[in-house]
This record gives C-alpha cells, structure tokens and sequence, in this order.
C-alpha cells in the first residue's frame, strides 16, 4: 500500500463550486499533516496544516480523521486561482529532520 | 525573507556527464532535503541531510550521491546522467517550517 494516496483527478469544475479532495495514510503513527498546492512548473507551497480538530482559512477547509487515517481538503466558491495541484503530505514523525511524504496529487481546473 | 537558491532552473547535460545540482539556504537550517518529481510519480525523496558532512539514502538514492560540506549547501551529483534522470529536481530545507527551492528542471540527452 502506498504510504499517501489522493484522488487521483483531474477535478474540473465551475467557477463558484464546492469541491472536496481525499487523502489516505498508511503509517498510523503520522505525526502531522498538510495541504500543499503546486502551480504548474512551481515549487510546493503549504496551503494548511491539518489538525485533528480541522482547520478553516477562508474557503479552505481541512480535517483530519486519525481514526480513519484520513485526510481532506474542502474548497467552496472556486475561484479560477485555484487552479493548481493539491498535495496531500504527511510528517510521520514531528520534526524537521524526518522527511515529508507526498501523495501524487490532485490538479483541480476551475472553469469560468 | 528567507530563500532556497537552487543554481539553475532549467539545465540540458548529456548521458554520462557527471552532473552537479546545488542548493543553498539562508535561514540556519540543519535539515536539507533532494527530491524529484515526475508526472504521475509525485515527488520521491533522493536522499536527505541533517547535519554538515551527514547524509541519509532516500527512496531512490540509485545513481545519485550527495555532499554536505557546509551547513548552508546540499548538492546532488549524478556520477554518470542518464536519461532516466531526466526530471524536475526539488530541494528544501527544514526546521519546523519547510521551505523549497524553485526546482531545477534537468534534461538528459
């Protein structure tokens, strides 16, 4: 089993839309968790973290389910700029030594 | 505002040229990171660093070697490119924030 899976895509959606992207983990003992986007030829940039709470900024929503081993991101009223690739990635231990594991990600199209 | 400098964007070398990748941070950080990433792929980690002189194999360290000769630079060297190599090269730097590089998009003819 892959150590992060996504939604493989691509999402093409309408201006104004909701849309929600999943994310699984293979190692239960993942310490943290994070949203990056990716624009095309771009480095990653962190979107979010992710707590087991969930967290919002904005139009973005994220949750954690450790349970469940279960990550996902939320976006309402799509804007065109959202257009990217969504990673889903996973710390396994909470330190900056330990490296980040990436999902494949998701590339979201929003259409006008 | 802190800064990942990875020395080219876009590189062409030929199969079998010994090829370097540099990388540099400004911010202090012990943790430095060599990825890359292709279509369907996603980023795979080469190999890691977390102390000067210190180095961790990655997922894919086969071809590659790395050195860390000061604290601010990680470089990636392919002894002998091939074009399986051909790739966007990642490198990022860590402490409790991650921050990346511009990437370097590398070509092996």
């Amino acid at each position: 089993r892959k150590e992060v899976e996504q939604d493989p895509g691509p999402f093409n959606v309408p201006e104004g839309a909701t849309v929600a992207f999943n994310c699984t983990y293979s190692n239960s003992a993942s310490q943290s968790f994070f949203w990056y986007r990716q624009d095309c030829r771009k480095e990653p940039k962190l979107l979010m973290s992710v707590y087991s709470s969930g967290n919002e900024d904005g139009r973005f929503t994220a949750q954690l389910n450790r349970a469940s081993q279960y990550i996902s991101l939320l976006i309402r009223d799509s804007k065109l700029s959202d257009s990217a690739t969504y990673l889903c990635v996973v710390n396994p231990r909470n330190s900056g030594n330990t490296p980040l594991v990436f999902g494949k990600g998701t590339r979201l199209s929003v259409i006008a | 505002d802190v800064k990942v400098t990875q020395s080219s964007r876009y590189l062409v070398k030929r199969t079998g040229e010994k090829v370097f990748l540099e990388c540099v941070q400004d911010m202090d950080h012990e943790n430095m990171f060599w990825y890359r990433q292709d279509p369907g792929l996603g980023l795979r980690l080469i190999y890691f660093s977390y102390d000067v002189k210190m180095k961790e194999k990655g997922d894919i360290p086969e071809g590659y070697s790395v050195s860390r000769e000061k604290k601010e630079r990680f470089s990636l060297i392919l002894e002998s490119a091939s074009t399986n190599q051909t790739s966007m090269y990642l490198c990022a730097s860590a402490s409790t924030d991650w921050h990346f590089g511009d990437g370097t998009r590398l070509s092996i003819l």
